[in-house]
């Protein structure tokens, strides 16, 4: 799989959008960009994935750009609630289920 | 929908003995992977269950095993307990093996291997 690069950590306002960036300059045609949280003392939650496409559901929005080397989740009015570390991760989709986490980034959400 | 449940929540075990955790996947899940993270860091794959086998391995040493029943529950067995298996284990379960399905995580049993 390939190798993700995030910010160790960043802050933001509280209802302000965060932008978390995310690269993967070595991705392949067949590997998806996952984001997963993780929130103190809990498991990691899914938030969004894609391949291609910019999408976009109840949590977040994930925006990858044309060549597919970067991509950014956004959320869209942060909350203290959000205050967790964010995993970006690159998979192919194939019968070895296995997601490879990295540091992450420790998101802080200040009022 | 029920999520993922795992238990014990905790779990204190000594040196050398051997532990058994337990994951319900998520209704309509098949495929059931385990995690270990060590406190801070990021969860690492130990293994993945689908159809009763075992489908794909991390780098974890024969003492953890792992069993996947008709229902898609799964147990995590680690032997001969070291210290360094302290840490938080989690289950995480998806649809199928293959595909863009997500994983979606329990909250873990924090074990502490003393």
């Amino acid at each position: 799989d390939a190798k993700t690069t995030q910010p160790p950590s960043m802050d933001c306002a509280e209802g302000r959008a965060a932008n978390l960036p995310c690269n993967h300059s070595t991705i392949s045609g067949n590997e998806y960009v996952y984001w997963y949280r993780q929130i103190h003392s809990q498991g990691p939650q899914y938030i969004i994935h894609g391949l291609k496409n910019n999408e976009t559901n109840e949590m977040a929005s994930l925006i990858i750009t044309e060549d597919r080397k970067s991509s950014t989740l956004i959320l869209p009015h942060a909350t203290l609630r959000d205050t967790a570390v964010y995993y970006c991760i690159v998979r192919v989709a194939s019968r070895d289920y296995k997601l490879s986490f990295g540091a992450g980034t420790t998101v802080t959400v200040r009022a | 929908e029920t999520g993922v449940t795992q238990s014990p929540t905790h779990l204190i075990k000594t040196r050398g003995q051997q532990v058994t955790l337990r994951c319900s996947s998520q209704s309509g899940h098949n495929t059931v992977s385990w995690y270990q993270q060590a406190l801070g860091q990021g969860p690492q794959f130990i293994f993945q269950y689908y159809r009763e086998e075992e489908n794909g391995r991390g780098n974890f040493p024969p003492r953890f095993s792992g069993l996947q029943f008709p229902n898609y529950s799964s147990e995590l067995n680690v032997n001969a307990l070291e210290l360094d298996d302290s840490a938080l284990y989690l289950c995480a379960s998806s649809l199928d093996p293959a595909g863009d399905s997500p994983l979606h995580f329990g909250n873990g049993t924090r074990l502490t291997v003393t």
